[in-house]
């Protein structure tokens, strides 16, 4: 069965400093590996996936994730925080595109000025 | 586009009580998803549809739980009765065709059920 661990429940970084946000996923076989974000009161975004291919992958918001198959982890990056940026992420893994994805507890990011 | 609609995105209902919670998904999408979510257990998938037929239905929690999807563009989460520990915020999403550009999930703004 798959699943998700986001080791990570809450990360606080200044404004305009770097960010990683560490998934580590469980899968027999070639995951489908998504991150969302989640404002308060709001519904999921997605903010960028992996099927195949180059496994750098860049999203919405100036972020971008990077799949380490020996690793079993897609860590998410930003290289200078907003505070905009202050949600909560779900890191998800998926046996095909787009069903019965499982996702991972959340990390919330507070950015601090 | 106006993206996948809840409604209502809050209620406040009794022990006991029939709640039923309404999603329009996008228009074009051909699958549909109900998830929970809680403090303690986080995002959960209940059921999803595909081309408006119920393939999974192992989420859902037990037997006062149901699901309908009549169309392309309406579905529905029932709870009937209603219990306090279904006090949770109920998203739907809804993903385009297999290979698509739209084939990922894309969610709603939730529903927060709180029953009393």
């Amino acid at each position: 069965a798959q699943s998700v661990t986001q080791p990570d429940i809450h990360i606080t970084v200044s404004e305009g400093a770097s960010l990683e946000l560490r998934c580590n996923y469980s899968y027999g076989a070639t995951p489908y590996l998504f991150w969302y974000v989640q404002s308060p009161g709001q519904g999921l975004q997605l903010l960028l996936k992996y099927f195949s291919g180059d496994t750098l992958v860049q999203g919405i918001k100036g972020f971008e994730a990077e799949f380490k198959r020996s690793q079993s982890s897609f860590n998410l990056r930003k290289p200078s925080v907003h505070w905009s940026d202050a949600a909560e992420y779900f890191c998800a893994v998926g046996a095909s595109r787009g069903n019965k994805l499982v996702f991972g507890a959340g990390t919330i990011l507070r950015v601090k000025s | 586009d106006a993206g996948v609609i809840q409604s209502p995105r809050h209620e406040v209902t009794e022990m006991g009580q029939e709640v039923t919670l309404r999603c329009k998904p996008i228009s074009g999408h051909n699958s549909l998803f109900w998830y929970r979510q809680t403090m303690m257990r986080g995002l959960e998938l209940l059921i999803y549809f595909n081309n408006n037929v119920p393939i999974d239905d192992s989420g859902m929690p037990e037997d006062r739980f149901s699901a309908k999807m009549p169309n392309a563009s309406f579905s529905t989460l029932k709870i009937q009765p209603s219990e306090p520990r279904d006090s949770a915020v109920y998203f739907c999403a809804s993903r385009g065709l297999s290979g698509s550009n739209t084939d990922t999930q894309y969610f709603g703004p939730g529903t927060r059920l709180t029953v009393l």
